[in-house]
């Protein structure tokens, strides 16, 4: 079955640095790779997602980047600020049907 | 729309006794699933529903852990008898089909606590 590998597993920046989030899966048929964010106590909360034909995927301050033949994606953050502090989550999506497996999570600080 | 429900929100309970969640889903949502998170850690399967039909449930400790989702709306996760290693947040989440790309959506959480 699938294996979503996350790093780091904590990062620590300063307001207005970039983050940077990356993980690898193992199932070459994946094809669906949403991140989510989680608030501590609070549900995980899709913030951005991507499919495996489009290569980047952008919205305001956060991207997403899928390399398919290396199988790994990653979570851009620019600009941050600290309510971007949080437990980031990335997932992969295997066959068609299948349930999302997720990563062990980053905990993303961001200090002003 | 209204979210993803689930009760009871937080739960403690002695080790070998019996505990029930309940959720219901968004309206229309024909999937399922249960995830166990553990504390510092991300979602893990346990079951997931297509309407009241079971796609996969490889990850469900059977001995002690049992879900249903009768009439393909509401369903119930029941753990007896529960072991110190329960302790985690159960959350259920649902989309509107098991497809590759559809949105998960997740309720808040039933907080577990087994002493």
């Amino acid at each position: 079955g699938e294996n979503v590998e996350q790093h780091p597993s904590t990062l620590s920046v300063q307001e207005g640095d970039s983050a940077v989030i990356k993980c690898t899966y193992s199932d070459s048929a994946s094809n669906y790779f949403p991140w989510y964010k989680q608030e501590l106590g609070k549900r995980p909360q899709l913030i951005i997602d991507i499919r495996s034909n489009v290569g980047e995927k952008k919205d305001q301050r956060i991207a997403v980047t899928l390399n398919k033949t290396a199988k790994h994606f990653s979570l851009h953050i620019t600009e941050t600020q600290p309510e971007d502090s949080a437990v980031y989550f990335c997932a992969a999506r295997g066959q068609a049907g299948t349930a999302l497996i997720f990563g062990k999570g980053t905990t993303l600080s961001v200090s002003s | 729309e209204a979210g993803v429900a689930q009760s009871p929100r937080y739960k403690i309970i002695e080790k070998r006794q019996s505990v029930a969640f309940w959720c219901n889903p968004i309206s229309g949502h024909a999937t399922l699933y249960w995830y166990q998170q553990i504390l510092g850690q991300g979602p893990k399967l346990l079951i997931q529903f297509q309407n009241n039909g079971v796609v996969d449930d490889s990850q469900l400790p059977k001995d002690r852990f049992s879900a249903e989702r009768l009439k393909g709306v509401d369903s119930t996760l029941k753990i007896q008898p529960a072991k110190l290693e329960d302790s985690a947040v159960y959350l259920c989440a649902s989309s509107t089909r098991g497809f590759s790309g559809n949105t998960i959506y997740f309720g808040e959480g039933s907080w577990l606590t087994v002493v």
